[in-house]
């Protein structure tokens, strides 16, 4: 029930293609939903993150679409770059009450390559 | 400091040996939390702190494996008696609110 299931485990698309990672969750407490950007020999970075109460979040090319009655959510990369080519993560937490003890459950990562 | 800083960047231990790894937290941030990333993907959650106290332990192999965040001290993280299945990546990450967090560059542990 603590697992966070990513796909695919990895990706190659097009340059100008859009890039679409799937996670999907158990735990119905989950309530706080981030993305993680990580490149070789570089810590995970903050990329954007959800909330359930909403289905969908933009920041710039990254959106992420949340279906919570699926218990599923997607990263999408609009007109996907070169150097947008890293490991995304997806991950998940319970940010209430005691049961939040800031402990993120990640995804197994996807790799994607972005072709010039 | 305005980023996760940690110390050393690389580090290698024979078996059996004690590794001490070390994390700066953003300044003004009162949660600190340690994960291990093991075959390059797999992150596994070790311990997280509320300032100095311990706020959730349940990640972590406690026969050898040990952590602090003392007042006005980097935190650390110590394994004593290393096996070679503690190689890994560790990140420590630190937060605000216990939610948004921003991760270090990582340690690299190899065990030789």
């Amino acid at each position: 029930q603590q697992q966070v299931k990513q796909s695919p485990q990895s990706l190659i698309v097009q340059k100008g293609g859009i890039s679409i990672i799937n996670c999907a969750y158990e735990n119905t407490a989950f309530d706080y939903f981030p993305w993680y950007q990580q490149f070789p020999g570089k810590g995970p970075a903050l990329l954007i993150a959800i909330r359930p109460d909403v289905s969908e979040k933009k920041e710039g090319r990254f959106t992420i679409s949340f279906n919570k009655s699926a218990k599923q959510f997607s990263l999408h990369i609009m007109d996907s770059q070169p150097g947008d080519s890293a490991t995304y993560f997806c991950a998940a937490l319970i940010s209430h009450g005691s049961s939040n003890t800031g402990k993120l459950i990640f995804g197994q990562g996807t790799t994607l390559q972005v072709k010039p | 400091g305005e980023e996760v800083a940690q110390t050393p960047k690389h580090l290698v231990r024979g078996e059996g040996q004690k590794a001490k790894l070390y994390c700066a937290p953003i300044k003004g941030h009162s949660y600190v939390f340690w994960y291990q990333q093991v075959l390059k993907n797999e992150f596994k959650f070790l311990i997280s702190f509320q300032n100095e106290n311990v706020f959730d332990e349940t990640g972590m192999p406690k026969e050898r494996f040990s952590a602090k965040c003392l007042p006005n001290s980097p935190c650390s993280l110590e394994i004593q008696a290393t096996k070679l299945e503690d190689s890994a990546v560790y990140f420590c990450a630190s937060s605000h609110r216990a939610t948004e967090a921003f991760f270090g560059q990582g340690t690299r542990l190899t065990v030789v």
